[in-house]
């Protein structure tokens, strides 16, 4: 069983839409819990961070945390065209001197 | 302030050779991290160095293998290689390397093994 799970999609939705994307995990360690946004040919950028359990907004993104169901969420109101890409979920602990990802979700946000 | 910057951007071999990838970090970044990135696995750790000391390596064969310079600048080399090694092959900079850092990704290096 991998570290970390998450649906690898593709998911496809009108502009406009909520999209929500998912991850979960088995490790009760991981206190850092991390979206990327990976456009096509690029590597990977950080979207949102967040600390153990809890919501974190940003603009059009929340990204949420539920540690005693080990399972985080991103979802993106008023999707655009240009959030077309793959996210991947991603998470470690302080002394790991490792982040875990997720096999990322490609989204398509279509005009 | 320069990104990541990996090299070479592409790269062709065959069955049984092997090839070096190269990473240079953000400047003052001491931590350097090599992931293997495939459609069907997705981003999967490799190895992690800090002060040109391996802290922690993912479940990898022995064929993997990289070092860091006191300059942070990093490499990885795949020794005899497989088809299976066909690959992104993405390196990530951070201050420290611990688990609760932001880490940066260069463009990466797309390895295809024919």
């Amino acid at each position: 069983q991998k570290e970390v799970e998450q649906d690898p999609g593709p998911l496809s939705v009108p502009e406009g839409a909520i999209v929500s994307l998912n991850c979960t995990y088995s490790n009760s360690a991981f206190q850092y819990f991390m979206w990327y946004r990976q456009y096509s040919r690029k590597g990977p950028e950080l979207l949102m961070y967040t600390y153990s359990s809890g919501n974190k907004e940003d603009g059009r993104f929340t990204a949420q945390v539920d540690k005693s169901s080990k399972y985080i969420s991103l979802f993106i109101r008023d999707s655009q065209p240009s959030d077309s890409a793959t996210y991947l979920c991603a998470m470690g602990d302080t002394g790991g001197f490792k982040t875990i990802f997720g096999a990322g979700t490609r989204l398509f946000v279509k005009a | 302030k320069a990104g990541v910057t990996q090299t070479p951007r592409y790269l062709i071999k065959t069955r049984g050779q092997q090839v070096t990838l190269s990473c240079s970090p953000i400047s003052g970044h001491r931590s350097v991290s090599w992931y293997q990135q495939t459609p069907g696995q997705g981003l999967q750790f490799l190895f992690e160095y800090f002060s040109e000391t391996q802290r922690n390596k993912g479940n990898f064969p022995g064929r993997f293998s990289g070092r860091q310079f006191s300059n942070s600048r990093s490499e990885m080399n795949v020794s005899t290689l497989e088809l299976g090694d066909s690959a992104l092959y993405l390196c990530a900079s951070s201050l420290l390397g611990t688990g609760d850092e932001k880490l940066f990704f260069g463009s990466g290096t797309q390895l295809s093994v024919l």
